[in-house]
C-alpha cells in the first residue's frame, strides 16, 4: 500500500531535550516536506527536500533541523524542544506533475512539549 | 507575508444544501489545491487547478480557480454528512515546492 509513515504518532517530552520524528514514504517521491499544524494558523511548512542532500527552508525552520541520505526517509529533528514547538506534524511527499505536486501526507505525530 | 485567506471558517448546515467556500489572497499563486482533513489523519488532496478560469468537477464538487490566479472557490451541492470535514486551500509559489496553505474552513453536515 502506497503510504508515508510518520513515528511517533504520539510524543510528550521536556524542553531541552533532544528529538527525532521520523518519516518514510514507498512511493519513491523525490519530493518531501515537513509541516506543522497550529489552531488559528493552519499548515505552515517547516522545511522540505526536492532530492537526496537537497533541502531548504520553509516559513517556519527556527528550531528545527532535517536530513535527506536517502530518497525514502525525510526525519525532522528538534534539538532542543521548546514548549512553543508543542503542534501537530505532517510529513508529506510529492509527485511532480510537470508543474504540480501531488502532496501525499502521513498521518501526523502530535507534540507536546513541557 | 503571503496569506491565504478562507471564509467562512466555520459553517454547519442541513443536508442537501449548497454551500461555496472562499481562498483569497493578494499574491499570484502557480497552482492551488484543494485538500480535506478529518480529524485525526493528515490532509488529503483533492483537486490541483493551474490555469486561471480553470474549472473541475469532483462529483457534487466544483473548483474554480480565479482568472488572475489569486483566489480559488470550492462549491458542494447538496451537501452529504459524508462532506463534514476541515476543507483547505494551498497555493504554491512559483512553480516551487514552497506551499502556503489557508486557515481552513470546518463544515459540518447535519443529517
Amino acid at each position: 500500500e502506497a503510504q508515508v509513515t510518520q513515528n511517533p504518532r504520539y510524543l510528550i517530552t521536556v524542553t531541552g531535550k533532544k528529538l527525532t520524528v521520523t518519516c518514510s514514504q514507498n512511493m519513491n517521491h523525490e519530493y518531501m516536506s515537513w509541516y506543522r499544524q497550529d489552531p488559528g494558523l493552519g499548515l505552515r511548512q517547516i522545511y522540505y527536500s526536492m532530492n537526496v542532500e537537497v533541502t531548504d527552508k520553509g516559513d517556519v525552520p527556527e528550531g528545527y533541523k532535517v536530513s535527506r541520505k536517502e530518497k525514502r526517509n525525510f526525519p525532522l529533528i528538534l534539538e532542543s524542544p521548546s514548549p512553543n514547538q508543542t503542534s501537530l506534524y505532517f510529513c508529506a511527499s510529492s509527485l511532480n506533475s510537470g508543474t504540480t505536486y501531488e502532496q501525499y501526507f502521513g498521518p501526523g505525530t502530535r507534540l507536546t512539549v513541557t | 507575508t503571503q496569506l491565504l485567506e478562507q471564509s467562512p471558517q466555520f459553517l454547519s448546515i442541513q443536508e442537501g444544501e449548497n454551500l461555496t467556500v472562499y481562498c483569497n489572497s493578494s499574491s499570484v499563486f502557480s497552482s492551488l489545491q484543494w485538500y480535506r482533513q478529518e480529524p485525526g489523519e493528515g490532509p488529503v488532496l483533492l483537486v490541483t487547478v493551474v490555469t486561471g478560469g480553470e474549472v473541475k468537477k469532483l462529483k457534487r464538487l466544483t473548483f474554480q480557480f480565479g482568472d488572475a490566479r489569486k483566489d480559488s472557490s470550492l462549491h458542494i451541492t447538496a451537501a452529504q454528512p459524508g462532506d463534514t470535514g476541515l476543507y483547505l486551500c494551498a497555493g504554491a509559489r512559483g512553480g516551487t515546492y514552497k506551499y502556503i496553505f489557508g486557515t481552513g474552513t470546518r463544515l459540518k453536515v447535519l443529517a
